[in-house]
């Protein structure tokens, strides 16, 4: 079975802090992963990661992931209040047996819950 | 602008009545997908579609239902709601992969309470 862990589930510091999150998982035939924000209504898309080593940037954010030991983390820098969110990883496995070459399916980690306090 | 909605925002019905949610994107996506989200599980896949007529169902699919009649359209239908299914629900579609989008778009959600 798909499995994806996220850790933290929760994590405050201070506004200014550096934080990292990480997500694991275990995959079939693994394809890609995604990282999305989720405020107080729909997940909005951060990132989407499919090679080993190449770190993936947007401002404060950025993200890597390692294939061999199957994780991806999540940097934030200079964190400000306006980053306090539920983080959520996917992972996205190639779809056995084959189906329609444009289907997609996405298996989510718990999420980790971060707040910035100023 | 393209965009992909649910309704109704909020719901709040009675154990054993059935309910419909509605979800419509106009992005003219051919995979669309129904989670819903509790506290300590993340998002969890009900059901999802890969195209018109076609459903298949996710990890979490008992008691609930979905038709695809048409491209924009997916409804996820409670047969007898519980009071196990009081939960945010939502709605998301996604390109084909074949064109080099990755991104899943997530319509603003519905809350669900069931008495």
């Amino acid at each position: 079975e798909d499995k994806v862990v996220q850790s933290p589930l929760s994590l405050v510091v201070h506004e200014g802090d550096t934080v990292t999150l990480n997500c694991s998982y275990e995959v079939t035939n693994f394809r890609s992963l995604l990282w999305y924000k989720q405020e107080k209504k729909a997940p909005t898309f951060l990132f989407m990661l499919t090679s080993s080593g190449i770190e993936k940037k947007s401002g404060r954010l950025s993200s890597i992931l390692d294939k061999k030991e199957l994780f991806s983390i999540l940097n934030i820098t200079a964190t400000q209040t306006g980053d306090s969110a539920v983080y959520l990883c996917a992972v996205e496995a190639n779809l056995l047996p084959p189906v329609l070459e444009g289907a997609q399916k996405l298996v989510f980690g718990q999420g980790t819950r971060l707040t910035i306090n100023p | 602008d393209a965009e992909i909605t649910q309704s109704p925002r909020h719901k709040i019905t009675e154990t054993g009545r059935q309910v419909t949610l509605a979800c419509h994107q106009t992005w003219n996506h051919n995979n669309m997908f129904w989670y819903r989200q509790d506290l300590g599980h993340g998002l969890r896949l009900i059901h999802y579609s890969y195209g018109v007529q076609d459903t298949n169902k996710g990890e979490v699919s008992d008691g609930y239902s979905v038709s695809r009649s048409n491209t924009e359209d997916l409804p996820l239908t409670l047969e007898s709601a519980a009071s196990s299914q009081t939960s945010v629900y939502f709605c998301a579609s996604s390109d084909d992969r074949t064109s080099g989008s990755y991104e899943q778009y997530f319509g603003p959600g519905t809350r669900l309470t069931v008495t």
